[in-house]
């Protein structure tokens, strides 16, 4: 079993759509988590970053983390075709912050 | 403002040919390193990352090794590349600690093993 399981997508929907991204992990140990977005054939870019449980809001994207079902979010509102990107979803555990685990990515295309 | 560069942008090597990859830093002191790869279809994974000069964790066996001989300067070498060792290699800072998991990446680059 992998550590950190994503949907790999391809996700497509319209522009305004909210959208909603999901990774599920194993280790118990993880306390912070990560989305990081990536264009083609480019760097990742972080997008959010949360500590433990509860919610986080930045603009247009909220991150969830519910550590009691091991399972985080990312929801995208009134998606834009410029939103068009693989995201990705990562964590570190408390006794090493410094090795992030990522997930596979999602695909996800805003189409106008 | 942080900048961290990369070069080169794409790499095509032949099998069993050494590589040196390198990544360097700006505007932050004692930065932590990471390199990763990142295989087609697959998620990034990290290959080794440094918290000071000289001081290099590895997390993945291989024909890989990284160095780190200045405070911004992180290279990756190998010397003899396998056909395996092809994917998108990143490199990667943060200020380490709690905030260890905000990770500022380069540009990247692309290596083709032939």
């Amino acid at each position: 079993q992998k550590e950190v399981e994503q949907d790999p997508g391809p996700l497509s929907v319209p522009e305004g759509a909210i959208v909603s991204l999901n990774c599920t992990y194993s280790n118990s140990a993880f306390q912070y988590f990560m989305w990081y977005r990536q264009y083609s054939r480019k760097g990742p870019e972080l997008l959010m970053y949360t500590y433990s449980s509860g919610n986080k809001e930045d603009g247009r994207f909220t991150a969830q983390v519910d550590k009691s079902s091991k399972y985080i979010s990312l929801f995208i509102r009134d998606s834009q075709p410029s939103d068009s990107a693989t995201y990705l979803c990562a964590m570190s555990a408390w006794y090493n912050t410094d090795k992030l685990i990522f997930g596979t990515g999602t695909r996800l295309q805003v189409f106008p | 403002s942080q900048t961290i560069h990369q070069w080169p942008a794409t790499l095509v090597q032949p099998v069993g040919s050494p590589l040196s990859l390198e990544c360097t830093v700006e505007g932050t002191s004692n930065p932590n390193l990471y390199w990763y790869r990142q295989a087609a279809g697959r998620g990034l994974q990290l290959l080794f990352y440094s918290v000071g000069i000289g001081q290099i964790s590895s997390e993945v066996p291989q024909n890989l090794s990284a160095s780190r001989p200045q405070d911004r300067q992180f290279i990756l070498s190998s010397k003899k590349l396998l056909l395996s060792d092809s994917g998108f290699y990143l490199c990667a800072w943060s200020t380490g600690g709690v905030l260890a998991g905000e990770q500022y990446f380069g540009p990247g680059t692309r290596l083709t093993v032939t």
